[in-house]
């Protein structure tokens, strides 16, 4: 079956760092791909999302890339804050179906 | 509420009973999902109603579980003879048809 995966269970970085958190995708269909953000006890939030045709998109220090050559996704957390620790997952999904497939998640670790 | 909401958020239970959990999506969203996430994995897809279509059930791991939507508005899942492996949270998460998925803070279900 279709999966998304990443590459790194656990990622350490010094406050005021840049982050990044890889994802791996198998489903060459999928037509959009989905940051979520989730803090310990609560459930996933949005951070960001790319359409498969683009390759690239920027929020509020984050951006996103996305490889459909290597079916890679990654988010790129600038200066990295304490408040940035989480789990992140990355999500795709389907127009025709709108049902979101998650990866494991990577836990982002922020430390002084 | 201003977000979708989850109830109860924890419950524990004894072997062999049934639990319903409850969700209230955001006002207006026809899309409603049901997602299992256990301690330190990702999120697992359950069950996704679209407005008025029949419900994708493919992902309920057992007849033990059902999901309804009344009026097209709450949403129910039931676990019936709870199993100590469903401890998990639930995740119910909404959204407008094509548009960004927003999830509640999730039901933390513990069977003993």
């Amino acid at each position: 079956g279709e999966s998304v995966g990443l590459h790194l269970p656990t990622l350490s970085v010094q406050e005021g760092d840049n982050s990044i958190i890889n994802c791996a995708y198998s489903n060459s269909a999928s037509d959009y791909f989905i940051w979520y953000k989730q803090e310990s006890g609560k459930g996933p939030q949005f951070i960001i999302d790319i359409r498969s045709n683009m390759d690239k998109r920027q929020g509020q220090r984050v951006t996103v890339l996305l490889n459909k050559t290597v079916k890679h996704l990654s988010l790129q957390i600038a200066a990295t804050q304490p408040g940035d620790s989480a789990v992140y997952f990355c999500a795709e999904g389907e127009d025709n179906t709108d049902k979101l497939i998650f990866g494991t998640g990577t836990r982002l670790q922020v430390f002084p | 509420g201003a977000g979708v909401s989850q109830s109860p958020s924890n419950k524990v239970t004894e072997k062999g009973k049934d639990v319903e959990l409850r969700c209230d999506p955001i006002s207006g969203h026809t899309a409603l999902y049901w997602y299992r996430q256990s301690l330190g994995q990702g999120l697992e897809f359950l069950i996704y109603f679209q407005g008025n279509s029949a419900p994708d059930k493919s992902g309920l791991p057992s007849d033990r579980f059902s999901a309804e939507r009344t009026g097209g508005s709450v949403s129910t899942l039931t676990i019936q003879r709870t199993q100590q492996e469903d401890s998990a949270v639930y995740l119910c998460a909404s959204s407008s048809s094509g548009n960004t998925i927003y999830f509640g803070e999730g039901s933390w279900l513990t069977v003993v």
